[in-house]
């Protein structure tokens, strides 16, 4: 059962636009949030970060909301630029523990 | 420049072939980890280890084996038991501070005939 989902597969934004990508997890005990970037044939990048007892993380373009009763998380990318299109992993953690969920990805797509 | 090295970036088998996937770290970091991804899917978690000669099954462990006899080694076997094989497998690191991010290798995709 996937504890981390990101329900929509994939995105297309212009150049210079906002890119919302979301993120809903199941899983209570989780309390500490990432988001990952992925190219094709190579292996994901951090990007960000945030833990349960924040709300919002922000690191120059990139910015995380996470809003816990909703049990949802967002990355925000502003100003989104050709660079950003690549596949972006949604993963979550557990205090005691080190394993990582990851959700299905969404693709950002982001034209000139 | 530290890292982690997967090796080879493709591996072709034949059915009924066990294979051994290399993951070496340079990161000093205790923990290990082997994620398969497939079409479609996020990445799901296949063994991890958090010291030497100590190792969990993950989600899908099942024909699959791992050892951990170094702290910067920790290569998976993927065995004829495994039903469905080919895949893009990816070996990541970590240390085990509370708010720690993976390190990911670059994969090794695997295929099967």
């Amino acid at each position: 059962d996937q504890q981390v989902k990101q329900n929509s597969p994939s995105l297309s934004v212009q150049e210079g636009r906002i890119s919302i990508l979301n993120c809903d997890y199941t899983n209570s005990m989780f309390d500490y949030f990432l988001w990952y970037k992925k190219y094709p044939a190579e292996g994901p990048t951090f990007l960000i970060s945030i833990s349960s007892i924040k709300d919002k993380n922000e690191d120059g373009r990139f910015t995380v909301f996470l809003n816990k009763s909703a049990k949802h998380l967002s990355l925000h990318i502003v100003p989104s630029q050709p660079g950003d299109s690549a596949v972006y992993f949604c993963a979550a953690r557990g205090r005691a523990d080190y394993k990582l969920s990851f959700g299905a990805g969404t693709t950002v797509t982001v034209r000139a | 420049d530290g890292g982690i090295t997967q090796s080879p970036k493709y591996l072709f088998r034949k059915e009924g072939q066990n294979v051994t996937l290399s993951c070496e770290q340079n990161l000093n970091h205790d923990a290990m980890y082997w994620y398969r991804q497939d079409p479609g899917q996020g990445l799901r978690l296949i063994y991890y280890s958090q010291i030497v000669n100590d190792f969990q099954k993950g989600d899908i462990a099942e024909g699959y084996s791992v050892s951990r006899e170094k702290k910067e080694s920790f290569p998976l076997t993927v065995t004829s038991a495994q039903k469905n094989p080919t895949a893009f497998y990816l070996c990541a690191s970590s240390t085990l501070r509370e708010i720690s991010p993976l390190h990911f290798g670059n994969g090794t995709r695997l295929t099967v005939t």
